[in-house]
């Protein structure tokens, strides 16, 4: 089983602060990460697919980059509906797939 | 727009079995490529694959899970079905049914809203 660790568990920002996610694989999973949002109470949303494709309607500050075992999430210039939790997703064995443990960005 | 609504018991208690529907409307189980599949998330902890089906018939299982469940369609109700026997504590969760784009460079593109499943005598 491909097994995913997210960094840091916990990111404290400020409104206006970059934020980078790292999502990190225990073996090569090409550029077959996704990432989502969940807010508290709330289904999650996908943000991005195949590392780097921004999904319908996401803001242009979310961005994805990385392939192999090494991903990350940068989210520019944080907003107040940004402080979620966000969780990587590898499909490089879908339909079987994993998620991390998430990452927390709170003020 | 698509839209998923699960139902089923918030209770079911120990050594039961876990029924959960999802009603699918504004699109057809039928679509190809989408999968269609069930997800769950502990209170305060993460998301759980639990497994999928696609075409009404083709299934995949968690590893750790496929002893226990079972995941069907009714392509004529436009409804899919998870069935998770045995259950404990440890199932007790916020379970969401999903549509999946089907394909590795694809994502999750649409979530219900999630149903929670208590597990208590």
């Amino acid at each position: 089983e491909i097994v995913l660790t997210q960094s840091p568990a916990t990111l404290s920002l400020s409104p206006g602060d970059t934020a980078t996610l790292s999502c990190r694989a225990s073996q090569n999973v090409k550029t077959y990460i996704a990432w989502y949002q969940q807010k508290v109470g709330q289904a999650p949303r996908l943000l991005i697919s195949d590392a780097s494709n921004r999904a319908t309607g996401v803001p242009a500050r979310f961005s994805g980059s990385g392939s192999g075992t090494d991903f990350t999430l940068t989210i520019s210039s944080l907003q107040p509906e940004d402080f979620a939790v966000y969780y990587c997703q590898q499909r490089s064995s879908w339909p079987i797939f994993t998620f991390g443990p998430g990452t927390k960005v709170d003020v | 727009q698509l839209k998923l609504q699960e139902s089923g018991p918030g209770l079911v208690k120990p050594s039961g079995t876990l029924s959960l529907i999802c009603t699918v409307s504004g699109g057809s189980l039928s679509n190809s490529p989408d999968y269609w599949g069930w997800m769950r998330q502990p209170p305060g902890k993460g998301l759980e694959w639990i497994g999928s089906i696609y075409n009404a018939a083709n299934t995949y299982y968690n590893a750790t899970l496929k002893n226990r469940i079972s995941i069907s369609a009714d392509t004529s109700k436009n409804q899919f079905f998870l069935e998770m026997i045995s259950v404990t504590a440890a199932d007790t969760a916020v379970y969401f049914c999903v549509k999946d784009e089907g394909m590795a460079v694809t994502g999750i593109d649409f979530w219900g809203q999630g149903t929670l499943v208590s597990v208590s005598s």
